[in-house]
């Protein structure tokens, strides 16, 4: 079993729609979550990170955590085509150690 | 503050070879990770140092190593490349004495081709 596993892609939303990524992992021991978008033939740049169970919300972004589920997810509101990239999905799995996902691809159509 | 540097940007080598990539960590950050990213295996975990000390290793061979200066920077080495090591690395810092909860920032990475 993959320590963290992303919806597969690529997912394709109209401008101004709700993009819904999800995540799962393995290590209930996991204490934090790190959402992280890459473009194309550019390094990962961090969006968000969520310690605690609940809602984390920045700007256009949402982060929900659920650790009896093992859950984490990332919706992005009122979708920008500059929101077209790939979403990397980040679980601390111990310390100094992070286990990213397969990645899901968004792409926004205008 | 600047962010992380990694020199350099490309690398053809090939096979057989060996090479050396460098990171630069943001200001004041202590701890830096390596990842290697391939289109097959995604983001990999290769190992993180800080104060000097390599304190995890991911599940690679031991042809790949690094090691961290006291200024923080660090560099990774891969010996005897293979064609299987064609990715890109990239490096991460994060600012802290290693709480689960530390937050790591990418540099742009090194794109290496083996020939």
């Amino acid at each position: 079993q993959k320590e963290v596993e992303q919806n597969s892609g690529p997912l394709s939303v109209p401008e101004g729609a709700i993009a819904s990524l999800n995540c799962t992992y393995s290590d209930r021991g996991s204490q934090s979550f790190f959402w992280y978008r890459q473009y194309s033939g550019k390094s990962p740049e961090l969006i968000m990170f969520i310690y605690s169970n609940g809602d984390k919300e920045d700007g256009r972004f949402t982060a929900q955590l659920n650790k009896a589920s093992q859950y984490v997810s990332l919706l992005i509101r009122d979708s920008q085509p500059s929101d077209s990239a790939t979403y990397l999905c980040a679980v601390n799995v111990n310390d100094y150690k992070l286990s990213f996902g397969a990645g899901t691809t968004v792409t926004v159509r205008a | 503050k600047a962010g992380v540097t990694q020199t350099p940007r490309y690398l053809i080598k090939t096979r057989g070879q060996q090479v050396t990539l460098s990171c630069s960590p943001i200001s004041g950050h202590r701890s830096v990770s390596w990842y290697q990213q391939t289109p097959g295996q995604g983001l990999q975990f290769l190992f993180e140092y800080f104060s000097e000390t390599q304190r995890n290793k991911g599940n690679f061979p031991g042809r790949f190593s690094g090691r961290q200066f006291s200024n923080s920077r660090s560099e990774m080495n891969v010996s005897t490349l293979e064609l299987g090591d064609s990715a890109l690395y990239l490096c991460a810092s994060a600012a802290l004495a290693g709480t689960s909860t530390d937050t790591q920032y990418f540099g742009p990475g090194t794109r290496l081709t083996v020939l």
